[in-house]
């Protein structure tokens, strides 16, 4: 159980493009999601956190207008990259809190999406 | 906020050796420590937790102590083997309605054989 997707697993766009990443829980429901963001041989960087039907919550830097974020069901969130450019160029990592476990805080996280801006 | 610090960064054993990474935190409202194990373009793995209630837990070869006196909590691994070469992340959950992680720099374990 606890299994998250991510789709594309990769992507590779061209510069000024808008690219969009697809997390979705299979086997649970998620009030709640998260959008990292890992550069080579770095941590992962929280960029936002997504909570059903409302806006989300971006961190500090986080430019909110480039990276739109809907999650508009349960097992649904989506991440959209606007005007991308190579800088942009990175590993995206979404991850989930089951609700049915609120009081567990474990996160599930997806497999990732590869994007590369050309 | 919340801010963990990782170290060492890098570490190298031989296979059948003990190793140790330490984390400290900030957030003395933080109440639970994941350590999630990472392969080079794969996701965070966890292989071990542990909540501000509990000084230590043990599985296996895998063991993680908590001291919230001094916001610091470390893993340990037993008789190391190659596959347990990879990146590995401490984290730190902060309390509230947000239950955000905030993740070390991570640590890059080779176990030579």
């Amino acid at each position: 159980g606890a299994v998250v997707s991510q789709h594309p697993s990769w992507v590779i766009c061209k510069s000024g493009t808008s690219v969009k990443i697809e997390c979705r829980s299979l086997d649970f429901q998620a009030t709640t999601m998260f959008w990292y963001r890992q550069f080579p041989k770095q941590s992962l960087m929280l960029m936002a956190t997504s909570n059903e039907g409302s806006k989300a919550t971006y961190e500090q830097g986080v430019e909110k207008d480039k990276f739109l974020i809907n999650h508009a069901s349960l097992t649904l969130s989506t991440l959209t990259v606007t005007s991308a450019h190579p800088e942009d160029s990175s590993f995206y990592i979404c991850s989930a809190r089951d609700w049915g476990l609120a009081a567990h805080n474990e996160q599930f996280f997806g497999p990732g999406t590869r994007l590369t801006v050309l | 906020g919340e801010n963990v610090e990782q170290h060492p960064s890098t570490l190298s054993v031989q296979e059948g050796d003990s190793a140790v990474i330490k984390c400290t935190y900030s957030d003395s409202a933080s109440n639970y420590f994941p350590w999630y194990k990472q392969e080079l373009g794969k996701r965070p793995q966890l292989i071990i937790d542990i909540r501000s209630n509990v000084g230590e837990k043990k599985d296996q070869r895998i063991a993680v102590t908590l001291n919230k006196t001094a916001k610091h909590f470390s893993l340990h691994i037993t008789e190391t083997q190659p596959e347990d070469s990879a990146v590995y992340f401490c984290a730190s959950l902060s309390g509230g309605s947000n239950y955000k992680l905030t993740f070390g720099k991570g640590t890059l374990l080779t176990v030579n054989p």
